[in-house]
């Protein structure tokens, strides 16, 4: 069964610090992968993609890295800011013709 | 440059009554999907209209309908509401030719009572 989990659920940091989120998936065959923030209420908005052959990609202080062979992927967040305080969704996407596949989410709260 | 647009932002509702909720694609995006996404989950594929057809359809019952205009703008329609159809509902356009690019609107918030 096609499935993309994420780890941790929620995550409570302090503003400045850094921060990494966890993303394994089973979707097979793997066309790519994309990390979302979606802040409360709100649509999510695209941060990274990522094809099979990308290591690893950036967006300012979000860098998204990607291992094909173990189908994991990981969201680092950089020097974090009270703004970073959403919920990050990782979607992967299978062969063409098929739907999305989201993650639930790893909810992140950055406190002052 | 609009974005992608939905309306209305909220709405209460009770059970047994019917919505109707719409959805304006970004510029020059062709298709639209919704996704139903309920509080801590991650979104959840309704279905995906392009050319005014239903084209792919996840696990929802019949009860969900939806339809897509000459102008590629679209509806989703709730039926019989149940109190589990409380959630947030997204909307997300594309191009049919990269129909995975997908950028998403603001939302509706149902709320069934």
């Amino acid at each position: 069964k096609n499935q993309v989990e994420q780890s941790p659920q929620s995550l409570i940091i302090l503003e400045g610090k850094n921060c990494t989120l966890q993303c394994n998936y089973t979707v097979s065959p793997f066309s790519n992968l994309r990390w979302y923030k979606q802040d409360t209420g709100r649509g999510p908005v695209s941060l990274t993609i990522m094809t099979f052959s990308e290591n690893t990609k950036s967006n300012g202080r979000y860098t998204a890295t990607l291992d094909a062979d173990t189908k994991q992927s990981s969201l680092h967040i950089t020097a974090s800011q009270l703004s970073d305080s959403a919920s990050y969704i990782c979607v992967v996407s299978g062969q063409a013709g098929t739907a999305l596949i989201f993650g639930k989410g790893t909810t992140l709260s950055v406190s002052s | 440059d609009a974005g992608v647009t939905q309306s209305p932002t909220h709405l209460i509702k009770t059970r047994g009554q019917q919505v109707t909720l719409r959805c304006s694609p970004k510029s020059g995006h062709d298709t639209v999907s919704w996704y139903q996404q309920a509080l801590g989950q991650g979104p959840q594929f309704i279905f995906q209209y392009y050319e005014e057809e239903e084209r792919q359809r996840g696990n929802f019952p019949d009860r969900f309908s939806g339809h897509q205009f000459p102008n590629y703008s679209s509806e989703l329609n709730v039926n019989a509401l149940l109190l589990g159809d409380s959630a947030l509902y997204l909307c997300a356009s594309s191009l049919w030719r990269d129909v995975n690019e997908q950028f998403f609107g603001p939302g509706t918030r149902l709320t069934v009572l």
